[in-house]
């Protein structure tokens, strides 16, 4: 079965840093990959996905993220982050053969002034 | 505008008494679901449905029950709650199906069973 593992449960960092949010999936022949957004008190929403195509992906708010089918990584990246950007990241993978979407843990970005 | 609405956003309750929390959507969704957010837990499934009455088990079905009677509404039914189901729970829908499409997501119920 297909799984999600995001290493990191929290990541501080200052604004205008960069900051790169990891995700790894266990192999499989084809993935769809996802990243969604949850900020302070409301639900998810989607950043960015993956479902063919180019392996960099362009999301909202500045947001970008890597397939890398060899590392089996979907790594997320902003060059320089605000204060806005405090939420919890989750990656998503699917496969398909399947209906499922399996979550990650989440990554707690906490944006420092 | 399009939404996903569920009800209550918050609940505490006690352990035995049964609760619904409805969720419904505005966009014509074929796809719904529940998911239940724990701490270092992330998001996992409860109950999923592809369309008006077909609905299926996800991950953590114990103690849940769900219907879909009509296309926007998917309620999820506590029937006798339990400390172990405190937590905060997200309904989704889309249009597409998951693995492909984009998932909208309520702003979420916080339920403590006391």
């Amino acid at each position: 079965a297909q799984s999600v593992t995001q290493l990191d449960s929290q990541v501080p960092v200052f604004e205008e840093a960069p900051v790169e949010l990891r995700c790894n999936y266990s192999s499989s022949v084809s993935v769809y990959l996802f990243w969604y957004v949850q900020y302070p008190n409301q639900g998810l929403q989607l950043l960015l996905k993956y479902l063919s195509g180019s392996t960099l992906v362009k999301g909202i708010n500045g947001f970008e993220a890597e397939f890398n089918k060899s590392q089996t990584s979907f790594h997320l990246r902003k060059p320089s982050v605000h204060i806005s950007d405090t939420a919890e990241y989750f990656c998503a993978v699917s496969d398909l053969n399947t209906d499922k979407l399996i979550f990650g843990t989440g990554t707690r970005l906490q944006v420092f002034p | 505008e399009a939404q996903v609405t569920q009800n209550p956003r918050y609940l505490i309750t006690v352990t035995g008494k049964k609760l619904t929390v409805t969720c419904s959507q505005n966009m014509n969704h074929e796809y719904m679901s529940w998911y239940r957010q724990d701490p270092g837990l992330g998001l996992r499934q409860i109950y999923y449905s592809m369309n008006v009455e077909v609905t299926d088990k996800g991950d953590v079905p114990e103690g849940y029950k769900v219907s879909r009677k009509e296309k926007r509404n998917f309620p999820l039914i506590l029937e006798s709650p339990s400390p172990n189901q405190t937590s905060l729970y997200f309904c989704a829908s889309s249009l597409l199906r998951p693995n492909t499409g984009e998932l909208f997501f309520g702003e979420g119920s916080r339920l403590t069973v006391l």
